[in-house]
C-alpha cells in the first residue's frame, strides 16, 4: 500500500484568491492523479501528473485554473486560482500501486466563500 | 464513453444484516475495477480489486463479484455492523494504458443498532 498525506487538510477562502494543495506520498511513484468531489457528488479526475513532464488535463479543466507542479517522484502540488462559490469540494490525490490498485489522500476539503 | 451507476443510491439496514450493493458499466471493456469505502468528509480507502480476469475477490466481510460481459459488479457485505457506515464507490480502469479511474454514484449506507 501507499501512505498518502495532504495539506491543508480543509481551507476556507475568499472568492478571487488561489490555494496551493500540497501531495506527499510515502514512496516513489511515476504517476500522480488530481481528483475532484463536488457536494454530494462522485470524483472527477482533474489530471494527472507525471514527474518531469507537464500534466495532461481531463476535458473541462485547464491548466490556467489548475496549475499542477510535480517536482519529484514523492511530491505534487495542485492550486485552484482565481476561486469562486463553484471550485468548493474535497480535492484529493492519488497514486497507483501494485496490480494498479490506487490509494487517495484523506482530501483536502475546500470551500470558496 | 463509460459510465458507471450505482444501485441503490442511499441504504439504511438494521445491525447483523448481509447486503448487495450494486455497480454497473456501460462499456464491458475494462481493466479492472475497485471498490472504495469512503467516511463522511474523508478521503478513499481502498477495499477490493478485481482484475478483468477474476470472478470474485474476498476480504474478511466483503465480496466482490465481477460479470464483465454483463457489465455488472456487486459487493456482499455479510453481518453488517454499525461502522459500516459509510458511502461505498466503485470504479473501473478502462484500459491498460491509463490509470484513470472512472467513478460510480456511490451508495450511502447506514447500519443502525
Amino acid at each position: 500500500s501507499a501512505v498518502i498525506s495532504q495539506k491543508p487538510s480543509r481551507d476556507i477562502c475568499q472568492r478571487g484568491t488561489s490555494l496551493t494543495i500540497q501531495c506527499q506520498v510515502d514512496s516513489q511513484v511515476t504517476m500522480m492523479f488530481w481528483y475532484r468531489q463536488q457536494p454530494g457528488q462522485s470524483l472527477t479526475l482533474i489530471a494527472t501528473a507525471n514527474q518531469g513532464s507537464e500534466a495532461t488535463y481531463e476535458s473541462g479543466f485547464v491548466i490556467d485554473k489548475f496549475p499542477i507542479s510535480r517536482p519529484n517522484l514523492t511530491f505534487s502540488t495542485l492550486t485552484v486560482s482565481n476561486m469562486s462559490p463553484e471550485d468548493s469540494s474535497i480535492y484529493l490525490c492519488s497514486v497507483g500501486r501494485e496490480a494498479y490498485e490506487q490509494y487517495f489522500g484523506p482530501g483536502t476539503r475546500l470551500t470558496v466563500t | 464513453k463509460q459510465e458507471v451507476t450505482q444501485i441503490p443510491a442511499a441504504l439504511s439496514v438494521p445491525e447483523g444484516e448481509n447486503l448487495v450493493l450494486n455497480c454497473s458499466f456501460t462499456d464491458s471493456a475494462i481493466y479492472n475495477l475497485q471498490w472504495f469505502r469512503q467516511d463522511p468528509g474523508k478521503g478513499l480507502t481502498s477495499l477490493l480489486l478485481i482484475q478483468s480476469s477474476q470472478r470474485e475477490q474476498t476480504s474478511g466481510r466483503l465480496n466482490a463479484s465481477l460479470d464483465k460481459s454483463s457489465g455488472r459488479s456487486t459487493l456482499y457485505i455479510a453481518a453488517s455492523q454499525p461502522g459500516d457506515s459509510a458511502t461505498y464507490l466503485c470504479a473501473v480502469r478502462p484500459h491498460h494504458n491509463t490509470d484513470k479511474l472512472i467513478f460510480g454514484t456511490g451508495t450511502r449506507l447506514q447500519v443502525f443498532p
